[in-house]
């Protein structure tokens, strides 16, 4: 089946820690995008990526790094100089034409809790 | 002032109910809309893009007004399983491309 996959589902750390989520994509999709949400908020971009080796900073960067270095790849590491790292991941793709993005398809997310 | 702009309800409305939901953008360059339905400890998933013209599936109805910079969504015939988070997503154009951009999100509660 085609789809976006993120894992895990749950992820606990202990603050001071580096973690990396993964989002794995088999759609095909051009763009990749890491985006948070915190209880009773709306998604927040962190980082998005519209092709292969290259990704921009969105909204709320700072504390967080990505790569991509697969077109189906997009793991989002968050560093300890990330203040408020607990909260919920969600990773989607789209497909990129004429400059102007699709609809996005979501990945099940990852929730990291950070004590 | 906020670029996507969602009332947060909740909308708390008995089944069989008729329930419009509005979202305005700030950006007058937006290209593409999109409202995503979210349950709760769930990933967003696409309900429907909105179109110029106007959009219709089934129970639910999009449309777009790009004078007044507003979008809204109505739904017929409410049913239970329609509770959830619906979100307005506009996509604006950042630093060359373009980027969605996701309102907070209303809430809408069907009771019996």
């Amino acid at each position: 089946d085609g789809g976006i996959t993120q894992s895990p589902k749950y992820l606990f750390r202990k603050e001071g820690q580096n973690v990396t989520l993964s989002c794995e994509q088999n759609l095909n999709h051009d763009a990749m995008y890491w985006y948070r949400q915190d209880p009773g908020q709306g998604l927040r971009l962190i980082y998005y990526s519209q092709i292969v080796n290259d990704f921009q900073k969105g909204d709320i960067a700072e504390g967080y790094s990505v790569s991509r270095e697969k077109k189906e790849s997009f793991p989002l590491t968050v560093t300890s100089a990330q203040k408020n790292p607990t909260a919920f991941y969600l990773c989607a793709s789209s497909i990129k034409r004429g400059g102007t993005s699709y609809e996005q398809y979501f990945g099940p997310g990852t929730r990291l809790t950070v004590t | 002032r906020k670029e996507v702009e969602q009332d947060p309800g909740p909308f708390n409305v008995p089944e069989g109910a008729t329930v419009a939901f509005n979202c305005t953008y700030s950006n007058s360059a937006s290209q593409s809309f999109f409202w995503y339905r979210q349950d709760c400890r769930k990933e967003p998933k696409l309900l429907m893009s909105v179109y110029s013209s106007g959009n219709e599936d089934g129970r639910f109805t999009a449309q777009l007004n790009r004078a007044s910079q507003y979008i809204s969504l109505l739904i017929r015939d409410s049913k239970l399983s329609d509770s959830a988070t619906y979100l307005c997503v506009v996509t604006l154009l950042s630093g060359g491309s373009y980027i969605p951009t996701f309102g907070r999100g209303t809430s809408l509660i069907v009771h019996p």
